[in-house]
């Protein structure tokens, strides 16, 4: 069975940074395609970035330039580095698993609350 | 880009109803496209890829159907259950994946 535990989220202020990760159990993150999507108070589903299974990373234009997308091998754990945040950064981070294409994610974990204010 | 617009953005129906949603994409995506069901305070659950392609344990009663730019996901004899917001998302382009705006089904 697949788990995906996401921690790291807490209240930081506009243009700190924050560190999130999605420890996975039941399947290989550097042989899978992770992600991150998230969802602002009462708002739908934005996706944030994608790893490949090859490492190549990819990431929505809102969030390209200050987050940044990688792998834990030794600990199977996928990590978000989130810097210059903003107000509207504020929403619940979602990590999401794949073995392999297409890019639909059927394995999830129970997001991390993430609130930027001052 | 590609844009995703999902209609209606909530509808009222009872246990028993049959429902139809509504997802256009701003360019053909040639069925690559998931719905997923999301319940208050977790994550989603993905139902159907491809457009049309039941995932593994989700009931009959939900089916896809669509080609192109239009997509629609319809849930048969609707269950207590499937009361939830639903999203559509495509994958025929990335970077980015996107979703639909979500449509809330709810209990009359």
């Amino acid at each position: 069975e697949v788990q995906l535990a996401e921690s790291g989220g807490g209240l930081v202020q506009p243009g700190g940074s924050l560190r999130l990760s999605c420890a996975a159990s039941g399947i290989d993150v550097s042989n899978s395609y992770m992600t991150w999507v998230r969802q602002a108070p009462g708002k739908g589903l934005e996706w944030v970035s994608v790893i490949y299974s090859d490492g190549a990373t990819y990431f929505a234009d809102s969030v390209k330039g200050r987050f940044t997308i990688s792998r834990d091998k030794s600990n199977n754990t996928l990590v978000l580095h989130m810097n210059s945040l903003r107000v509207e950064d504020t929403a619940v981070f979602y990590c999401g698993a794949k073995r392999e294409l297409p890019l639909y994610f059927n394995h999830w974990g129970q997001g991390v609350l993430v609130t930027v204010s001052s | 880009d590609i844009q995703l617009t999902q209609s209606p953005s909530s509808l009222s129906a009872s246990v028993g109803d049959t429902v139809t949603i509504t997802c256009r994409a701003s360019q053909g995506i040639r069925n690559s496209l998931a719905w997923y069901q999301q319940k208050p305070g977790k994550a989603p659950k993905v139902l159907l890829y491809r457009g049309t392609t039941l995932e593994s344990g989700v009931p009959s009663r939900f089916s896809g159907g669509g080609s192109g730019t239009d997509y629609t996901l319809t849930i048969s004899s609707l269950q207590p259950e499937d009361f939830a917001t639903y999203y559509c998302q495509q994958y025929y382009t990335n970077p980015p994946l996107t979703f639909g705006g979500g449509t809330k089904v709810e209990i009359k």
